[in-house]
């Protein structure tokens, strides 16, 4: 089946330790987002590709980093973790067509732990 | 991007309809409302989604008045399965596609 895929489920590392989560998709969409979601909140949105083109959301910090080297992957780089970067980030996608509302499709997420 | 207001938590029991209103007096023109439903540990899964009046798919009913300020998901004959966190979206999908502001959402607890 068509998906979008996290890998790993589960990330543990250590403080200050830079970590990269991973996304892939299967579902051909031209925009993906990374979004964190702490225990008991909403998925809050860090930013965006649309296409090869970034955006970034006003108050994600400058430790959240992001790269998309083709249309099927993208990474979340967190250069220094803090221990209140602990969260589940999740990965989606949507298709983008003009002058309509797509859905966005969500992986199940990578839950980072902070030792 | 409008924001949305839910009830933070409703209760039902198996075999009921539960309706869950969400308010968005600040929809814009071009505003689409979407439901989203999450479960523990998993990301948050496309329920339904409309634009105006009723809409209705194999899993959920989407109701929005005339004026778009509020709107109602229904879930017909709910299981212990439809228990999870329900998200209210509205976003302007006018460019291709949707940044999502998630709010608060609402905790569903069905009881046997």
């Amino acid at each position: 089946d068509a998906m979008v895929i996290q890998n790993p489920r589960y990330q543990v590392t250590q403080f200050g330790k830079p970590v990269t989560l991973s996304c892939s998709q299967t579902l051909n969409h031209n925009v993906m987002y990374w979004y964190q979601q702490k225990s008991s909140q909403a998925p809050k949105l860090l930013f965006h590709y649309y296409d090869k083109d970034f955006n970034n959301e006003a108050d994600t910090p400058d430790n959240f980093q992001s790269r998309r080297p083709n249309t099927s992957f993208c990474f979340l780089d967190i250069r220094s973790p803090g221990l209140g970067d602990a969260a589940m980030y999740l990965c989606a996608t949507s298709r983008l067509v003009a002058g309509s509302n797509q859905p966005q499709h969500f992986g199940d997420g990578t839950r980072l732990s902070i030792l | 991007l409008a924001k949305t207001t839910q009830p933070i938590s409703m209760d039902s029991y198996e075999g009921q309809e539960v309706n869950i209103t969400c308010s968005h007096n600040n929809i814009a023109t071009n505003d689409y409302i979407t439901w989203y439903q999450q479960f523990p540990s998993q990301g948050p899964r496309f329920i339904i989604q409309g634009y105006k009046t009723k809409v209705t798919n194999e899993v959920a009913s989407l109701f929005i008045p005339a004026d778009r300020k509020s709107s109602t998901l229904s879930l017909p004959r709910v299981s212990l399965s439809d228990t999870a966190v329900y998200y209210c979206l509205v976003g302007d999908g006018s460019g291709g596609y949707n940044k999502l502001i998630f709010g608060a959402g609402t905790r569903l607890a069905v009881h046997p």
